[in-house]
């Protein structure tokens, strides 16, 4: 069953604390996403990565940074937790790197405060 | 300003009725566009791609796209009650190249009985 785990679903944090939000994916996609999705704002697109050690910034990088030493799993870390990245974070990946279809996961609600 | 964005908001629609709602990019950089939907709880997931102008179907959904207007339009014929949710237009730039998508808002849909 093709899909992408996010680890943890649901997850409460102080502000200041660092935050690890963690996904996996079984399909061998060589592309991964982070997208953080807020009521009025959509989705919008965190960090890319192409491969193992091969990340680019996205639309809204900035207090984020990310971790991809395996192909399968793909980390999004929060240093020092601010309440405005209070959302629901989306990993998704993608086969190759064209334009296909990129598949989600179920997400994971981060509250700071 | 969003670079993608759809209307209406919100629409109802009666089991067995035609939804149909729209998407327009601002961006003449963005030509190749995707829909997804999203269920509550759940992560997006894509239902088609339309890259070329015209019309393309798949099962009960027809999307059509206008590369001249960058307007792109999504129909649902003989809606279910499974097909309330949440609808993204997502655009991007590129045909061949994974960069990430540009989501709109959202459309949400509402099948009632």
């Amino acid at each position: 069953d093709m899909k992408v785990t996010q680890m943890p679903r649901y997850l409460i944090k102080r502000m200041g604390e660092n935050v690890l939000l963690e996904c996996g994916q079984d399909m061998s996609h060589e592309t991964m996403y982070w997208y953080r999705q807020d009521p009025g704002l959509g989705l919008q697109l965190i960090y890319i990565s192409y491969d193992v050690d091969s990340n680019s910034e996205g639309d809204i990088p900035k207090g984020y940074r990310v971790s991809r030493k395996k192909r399968e799993h793909f980390s999004l870390i929060l240093d020092s937790a601010k309440t405005n990245q209070t959302s629901v974070y989306f990993c998704a990946s993608s086969p190759g790197h064209t334009n296909t279809e990129v598949f989600f996961g179920k997400g994971t609600r981060l509250t700071v405060v | 300003q969003q670079k993608v964005q759809q209307s209406p908001e919100s629409l109802s629609v009666p089991e067995g009725g035609m939804a149909s709602f729209n998407c327009t990019s601002s961006d003449r950089n963005f030509q190749y566009f995707w829909w997804y939907r999203q269920h509550s709880g759940e992560g997006p997931k894509a239902l088609m791609s339309i890259f070329s102008d015209g019309d393309k179907k798949e099962g009960r959904f027809t999307a059509h796209l206008n590369k001249a207007s960058l307007h792109v339009s999504l129909h649902i014929r003989d809606s279910q009650p499974s097909d309330s949710a949440l609808y993204f237009c997502a655009a991007s730039e590129h045909s061949g190249y994974a960069q990430g998508l540009t989501f709109g808002l959202g459309t949400r849909v509402s099948v009632f009985p």
